[in-house]
C-alpha cells in the first residue's frame, strides 16, 4: 500500500527565502508522485509531477521538486517565497483505488513579510 | 480541455438532513471519479471511486454514499447527516495518471 508523509504541519519563512517542504513516501511500485497546492477555500491546483523520467521536476510558480529514490523522497522547493505562496500544500503518490491519489496530511506554509 | 463542475461551493445542513453534491466532467470520456473529503487536521481523505458507469467502490465506511449515473456525472449522498459529516469535500477525475480536482464544498453540518 501507498503512504505519504509530510513532515511539519507548518512551515514559516521569510519573503525571499528558500522554502523546502519536506516530502516521503512509501510504494511498492514505482511511484507517480504529486506536490499540490491549495489555497483557502478552493480546490487543489497541481504545480508538478513525478511519473519516473527526469528526477528534477520543474512546476508552475518557480517550484520544483526531486525524486530521490534512495531518501524515498520527493521534496518541493523554491529558492525566493513571495507572499502569494501561503497557500496549503500536499504530496500524494498515485496508487489508492482506482488509481487515485494518496495524500499526505499536508503543510501549511506561512510568509513573513 | 477538461473541466470539472462541483456544486454547490457551500453548503449548511442540519443533522439527520439529507445531502446530494453534484460533480460532472467535460472534455473526456469514461474517466475514473473519485470523492475526497478534508477535514481539519487530517488531510485529503478518498472516499469513493468509480471506473465506470454504476460502478461504485467505497473505501472507508461512513455515512455517505456515491452514485455515477452518467459517464461524466457523479454524485455523494446521505440520508442522514452526522456533525462529523463536516468537511471539504472535493471531486476529482483522472485518465492516464493525471488527477484534476473541482473546487470543492464546504459542507457544514449544524
Amino acid at each position: 500500500a501507498q503512504s505519504v508523509t509530510q513532515l511539519g504541519s507548518h512551515v514559516s519563512v521569510s519573503e525571499g527565502a528558500l522554502v523546502l517542504l519536506r516530502c516521503n513516501y512509501s510504494s511498492s511500485v514505482p511511484p507517480y508522485l504529486f506536490w499540490y497546492v491549495q489555497y483557502p477555500n478552493q480546490g487543489l491546483q497541481l504545480l508538478l509531477k513525478y511519473t519516473s523520467a527526469a528526477t528534477l521536476v520543474k512546476g508552475i510558480n518557480g517550484f520544483e521538486a526531486e525524486f530521490k529514490k534512495s531518501e524515498t523522497s520527493f521534496h518541493l522547493t523554491k529558492p525566493s517565497a513571495h507572499m502569494s505562496d501561503a497557500a496549503e500544500y500536499f504530496c500524494a503518490v498515485r496508487g489508492g483505488g482506482a488509481d487515485g491519489l494518496t495524500f499526505g496530511k499536508g503543510t501549511h506554509l506561512i510568509i513573513q513579510p | 480541455s477538461q473541466t470539472i463542475h462541483q456544486w454547490p461551493a457551500t453548503l449548511v445542513q442540519p443533522v439527520g438532513s439529507p445531502l446530494s453534491l453534484e460533480c460532472t466532467v467535460e472534455g473526456t470520456s469514461n474517466p475514473n471519479l473519485y470523492w475526497y473529503r478534508q477535514a481539519a487536521g487530517r488531510g485529503l481523505q478518498l472516499l469513493f471511486y468509480s471506473v465506470g458507469i454504476g460502478q461504485i467502490s467505497s473505501e472507508v465506511p461512513q455515512n455517505l454514499s456515491a452514485s455515477r449515473p452518467q459517464d461524466r456525472q457523479f454524485i455523494l449522498s446521505s440520508k442522514k447527516l452526522l456533525l462529523s459529516d463536516s468537511g471539504f469535500y472535493l471531486c476529482a477525475w483522472a485518465l492516464g495518471g493525471d488527477g484534476f480536482f473541482g473546487q470543492g464544498t464546504r459542507l457544514t453540518v449544524v
